[in-house]
């Protein structure tokens, strides 16, 4: 199974808005509404942000909100603020039962 | 509150197998609502899934590395494990445990492990 696609690098100032994209196939992302998004900050475990492509585990503000359409997920995060600036890795599960992560997608907040 | 906590060598030489326990605190292995998973990331690359179990003993396992792992459970020690053979300079990494929700998503993370293979 490949590695799910995301864009290397995005940005954004404080107070705007940045989406971040995850394409897949119809064997993952398309298939089931199972699709995770993760913020990994330098040197810690990654944290779950959105899980089942649009719900927010408790205690994640409600400025991170995620959807999906086809085989593309995306992870939306409005009003920019400076502690979101960390690695975003999405992930999926899959027609074989397994799972498989994107590349990953380093967030730069200005 | 649940915690997890990776253990096991740091170094591991070439060709040998590696493996890790991760001891869960907090909650029991056998509550049959969750998988348990080992997530690993090569340094300064992407994360990458390896394999889950359920309380049963039912593994799934990442493709790329399915001839080569054991994932097992010890419910008597509160603990699952990782064995990775044949091991080679491409499996350094930082290795993750993490209870699995629904098979698809992980919260929470243990801390990770970095694991060096190299003689």
């Amino acid at each position: 199974q490949s590695a799910l696609t995301q864009p290397a690098s995005v940005s954004g100032s404080p107070g705007q808005s940045i989406t971040i994209s995850c394409t897949g196939t119809s064997r993952d992302v398309g298939a089931y509404k199972y699709v995770s998004w993760y913020q990994q900050h330098p040197g810690k475990a990654p944290k779950v942000m959105i899980y089942d492509v649009n719900n927010r585990p408790s205690g994640v503000s409600n400025r991170f909100s995620g959807s999906k359409s086809g085989n593309t997920a995306s992870l939306t995060i409005s009003g920019l603020q400076a502690e979101d600036e960390a690695d975003y890795y999405c992930s999926s599960f899959t027609t074989s039962s397994t799972l498989v992560f994107g590349g990953g997608t380093k967030l730069t907040v200005l | 509150h649940l915690q997890l906590q990776e253990s096991g060598p740091g170094l591991v030489k070439p060709s040998e197998t590696l493996s890790l326990t991760c001891t869960v605190s907090g909650d029991s292995i056998s509550n049959g609502t969750y998988y348990w998973g080992w997530i690993r990331q090569p340094p300064g690359k992407g994360l990458a899934w390896i394999g889950n179990i359920y309380y049963t003993g039912i593994t799934y396992y990442s493709p790329s590395l399915k001839s080569r792992v054991t994932i097992s459970l010890d419910t008597s020690r509160n603990q699952f494990s990782l064995e990775l053979s044949s091991v080679t300079a491409a499996d350094t990494a930082v290795y993750y445990c993490a209870r699995a929700q629904s098979r698809d998503w992980f919260d929470p993370w243990g801390q990770g492990t970095l694991v060096t293979v190299s003689s």
